[in-house]
């Protein structure tokens, strides 16, 4: 079946560090690719998105591209601030909606 | 903002209570779902409904487990027969199209404690 399989956290970086979380999927067909972000105390909001192999999906200075020939969807930020600090998960849709298990990232100043 | 929205925001009860947990997906949404996620483990996905009917649950959805679209805007999730391992915040999310395409608008969640 499908499923998604994301980098155990927890993350700790300093402000301005670059950020790499790898994501790799499992699917029959052609998903579509999500990387969402929760707040503390908060719902899943999305983060970006990729509906087919090469898009690039960003958003908030934060980048993820489809890669069918790994299959990765890894979310990259070249710059992260205290404000960074989440839970991201890497969701797979091709019927419905598989999430990652979550990587939690805390952004020290 | 259109959003989705999700009473309670926290619900405690005793074992073997039956509960109901509701949302109110964003008006012109064909699609609903119900996730779940047990505290700092993954987002599950429970059910999806279209149409009024499910069109797709996990093995997680067991008999305990039923929703419905009474009245054209509220998405009920109910649980007859709680258990402990059903505490967890349960996310409730809409889409105007079929999730392989579309985003999921989720709700702020239901935190239900079981005890």
């Amino acid at each position: 079946g499908n499923s998604v399989t994301q980098m155990e956290g927890p993350v700790t970086l300093s402000e301005e560090a670059f950020l790499t979380i790898n994501c790799t999927y499992t699917a029959t067909g052609y998903p579509s690719l999500f990387w969402y972000v929760q707040y503390p105390g908060e719902g899943l909001q999305l983060l970006l998105k990729a509906t087919k192999a090469d898009d690039k999906g960003s958003n908030k200075g934060f980048e993820a591209t489809y890669r069918k020939e790994t299959t990765s969807f890894h979310l990259e930020k070249g710059s992260v601030q205290v404000s960074d600090s989440a839970v991201y998960f890497c969701a797979l849709s091709a019927y419905d909606m598989r999430f990652g298990a979550g990587t939690r990232l805390t952004v020290k100043p | 903002e259109p959003e989705v929205t999700q009473t309670p925001s926290h619900q405690v009860t005793q074992m073997g209570q039956e509960v109901i947990l509701r949302c109110v997906p964003i008006s012109n949404h064909l699609y609903f779902y119900w996730y779940r996620q047990i505290l700092g483990q993954k987002v599950e996905f429970l059910v999806s409904f279209y149409n009024n009917e499910i069109s797709e649950k996990s093995e997680i959805f067991d008999d305990q487990f039923s929703v419905e679209r009474p009245d054209g805007s509220n998405f009920t999730l109910k649980i007859r027969s709680t258990k402990l391992e059903d505490s967890a915040m349960y996310f409730c999310a809409s889409s105007e199209i079929l999730a392989s395409t579309g985003e999921l608008f989720f709700g702020e969640g239901s935190r239900l404690t079981v005890l």
